[in-house]
């Protein structure tokens, strides 16, 4: 079974569409994540959801949009899409946990979805 | 704000031989996490090793290893008895707890060589 899945694993699109990205985690985590790795294979945080709640939001412009309709998905929707938004984009999630004097965050990360803006 | 750095953008060695990958990181916190992922060309993320800050024990899976300097704020990730599988991207990351991200370094590519 798939622990953090991406729909779809690919997107070719031109400038200017809205495309949306579905993420969808089965480990019964609280929390989810999306991030960017650019050209340059840089991996950056853009939004953190805990429990519904956004968390973070990382300074990325407006036309990206998070939805988490349930603890177990987080969406992400991209408007006017630009050549600049051509990166992989990684769902994550990840469960708190007490470990002797501490908390853990392990994070499990999806396949990746490749955007190709044209 | 975490900045984690990685020096090292390309490193190959032969098969079998013993690889360390360096990694510095700056944070005013006490409780953190580290992590080193491996990124093989799949570009799927896996979990290499987790290291606690609370920990003076350094962290170990199989043949991987770290060598955690809290003082100094480096975690190092060792690689013994390297194979061909082992050849990906390498990155060290961050995380100061609840819900934050990762806060990654650049990464290392690695390479083993037949």
């Amino acid at each position: 079974d798939t622990a953090v899945s991406q729909t779809p694993k690919y997107l070719v699109t031109q400038m200017g569409n809205d495309k949306s990205i579905k993420c969808e985690q089965n480990l019964g985590h609280d929390t989810m994540y999306w991030y960017k790795q650019d050209s340059k294979k840089f991996l950056k945080i853009m939004f953190s959801y805990n429990n519904k709640e956004l968390i973070i939001n990382e300074t990325v412009p407006n036309r990206f949009s998070p939805k988490s309709p349930d603890k177990a998905h987080l969406n992400l929707h991209i408007n006017s899409l630009e050549l600049g938004d051509s990166a992989v984009y990684f769902c994550a999630s990840s469960q708190r946990w007490t470990s002797g004097s501490g908390s853990t965050d392990t994070q499990y990360f999806g396949p990746g979805t490749r955007l190709t803006v044209l | 704000a975490q900045t984690v750095t990685q020096s090292q953008p390309e490193m190959s060695v032969q098969e079998a031989e013993t690889v360390t990958l360096s990694c510095t990181y700056d944070t005013s916190e006490n409780n953190y996490y580290l992590f080193w992922y491996k990124q093989p060309p799949s570009r799927q993320m896996i979990l290499v090793i987790r290291q606690e800050a609370y920990k003076q024990q350094n962290a170990t899976e199989n043949r991987f290893s770290v060598n955690f300097q809290k003082a100094a704020k480096s975690f190092s990730l060792k690689i013994s008895d390297s194979q061909l599988g082992d050849t990906a991207m390498y990155f060290c990351a961050f995380s100061g707890g609840g819900a934050d991200g990762l806060t990654f370094g650049k990464g290392t590519h690695l390479i083993i060589q037949p």
